[in-house]
């Protein structure tokens, strides 16, 4: 069974922190996506890395694969109100994506 | 329409009765799936639709669960005699089937209570 497992599961910081959330399993994958989930909806497709060691931005963001393609990080810097949500990663593995349980971020103003 | 669409968004049921969840796919899109997720965690994955057929049935809980999808389009999941710890959003998600990394693109969800 492929786990991913994510770390911290909730964290709660104030307006203009920076934040790291780790994505990691003991398998390889193909590539692995980043999602974000505002209650009520359903998760929004954020990133995806596909190359051991690529790093992508986006505005704030900045997504990280590692070199072996087992793990991930998501870094968010000067981190905002509206960066507020569940962050989800998942690994591609056989055509089949993998979900972790998901990062609860809370930022206070 | 714009976007993957649920319905209902919300279904209270009674332990015993039988439920049923719709979803409507972006048009086009090949590819559909099903998950169930619990409060604030990650998302479990149920059954995978390409076009009409589903290859992969392996994370239907048990055999009270079952899925459909006719004309490669709309989708529906059927729970027979609910339990309570079937309670859960059920989020469906289509992909074109072409992009390589199958990014998926998820409706609202249904959020189901059974009492």
């Amino acid at each position: 069974t492929q786990l991913l497992e994510q770390s911290p599961q909730f964290l709660s910081i104030q307006e203009g922190e920076n934040l790291t959330v780790y994505c990691n399993s003991s398998s390889v994958f193909s590539s692995l996506q980043w999602y974000r989930q505002e209650p009520g909806e359903g998760p929004v497709l954020l990133v995806t890395v596909v190359t051991g060691g690529e790093v992508k931005k986006l505005k704030r963001l900045t997504f990280q694969f590692g070199d072996a393609r087992k793990d991930s990080s998501l870094h968010i810097t000067a981190a905002q109100p509206g960066d507020t949500g569940l962050y989800l990663c998942a690994g591609l593995v056989g055509g089949k994506l993998i979900f972790g349980q998901g990062t609860e971020l809370s930022v206070k103003p | 329409g714009a976007g993957v669409s649920q319905s209902p968004s919300n279904k209270v049921t009674e332990k015993g009765k039988d439920v049923e969840l719709r979803c409507d796919p972006i048009s086009g899109h090949t590819a559909l799936y099903w998950y169930r997720q619990s409060l604030g965690q990650g998302l479990e994955f149920l059954i995978y639709f390409q076009g009409n057929s589903a290859p992969d049935k392996s994370g239907l809980p048990s055999d009270r669960f079952s899925a459909e999808r006719t004309g490669g389009s709309v989708s529906t999941l059927t729970i027979q005699r609910t339990q309570q710890e079937d309670s859960a959003v059920y989020l469906c998600a289509s992909s074109p089937g072409l992009l390589v990394h199958n990014e998926q693109f998820f409706g609202p969800g249904t959020r189901l209570t059974v009492l």
